[in-house]
């Protein structure tokens, strides 16, 4: 088990709704990734937070948007649902700095979208 | 743009045999990649990391190989049990040599080892 914890585990919205979904870093980790999996899929690529800022983002629309705190956890905001935002949505955590991209995954967020 | 594909979407196998998980890439060249397991519900898990200079790496009952020419990782259980039944993917950095977080997955394999 990784220290990445999020939450809630599961969601259900309607359309149109707005989600914020929220993840806890590893000890000692600064740096926070977020990816959407489809069914059957492997994860995409949302966005990254570093120092409180985004860098780096996937090929996902404006609706989607985050934050990072001070103590380096992290929302995944999603505005405007649509029923193909459906998915199993990870946090991710690393450390910035380290040599490769190694990422502690949390267990997920499973959002759906009626 | 790159692309990842994983050999198959299920592979099936009997106890105690080796299960070989294939990975190709296409249109660039990472610098290294890894694998993950991920089980149902759950996030997914790191396994291995392999340099583009490393021909093999091994740990425990895994092996995974690195063929930049054939642009292909291969990814070995030997020994095979049960509680190996899992997905397992591919995941080489967006970048080539990206130290940012960003990686890019394949869809999986889904293996599953009968006894």
């Amino acid at each position: 088990e990784t220290g990445v914890t999020q939450s809630p585990t599961h969601l259900i919205k309607t359309r149109g709704q707005q989600v914020t979904l929220r993840c806890s870093s590893q000890s000692g980790h600064n740096t926070v990734s977020w990816y959407q999996q489809a069914l059957g899929q492997g994860p995409q690529f949302i966005f990254q937070y570093y120092r409180e800022e985004e860098n780096g983002r996937g090929n996902f629309p404006p609706r989607f948007s985050g934050l990072q705190f001070p103590n380096y956890s992290s929302e995944l905001n999603v505005n405007a649902l649509e029923l193909d935002d459906s998915a199993l949505y990870l946090c991710a955590s690393s450390s910035r700095g380290a040599s490769t991209d190694t990422q502690y995954f949390g267990p997920g967020t499973r959002l759906t979208v009626l | 743009s790159q692309k990842i594909e994983q050999n198959s979407e299920a592979l099936n196998i009997q106890e105690g045999k080796t299960a070989t998980l294939t990975c190709n890439y296409t249109n660039y060249s990472p610098a290294y990649l890894q694998w993950y397991r991920q089980d149902p519900g759950r996030g997914p898990v790191f396994l291995l990391l392999i340099r583009e200079n490393e021909k093999e790496k091994r740990k425990e009952r895994l092996k995974v190989t690195f063929d930049t020419t054939l642009k292909q990782s291969l990814f070995h259980i030997t020994a095979s049990q049960p509680a190996d039944s899992a997905t397992y993917l591919c995941a080489p950095p967006a970048d080539r040599g990206s130290t940012l977080g960003r990686l890019y997955f394949g869809r999986g394999t889904q293996l599953t080892v009968w006894p």
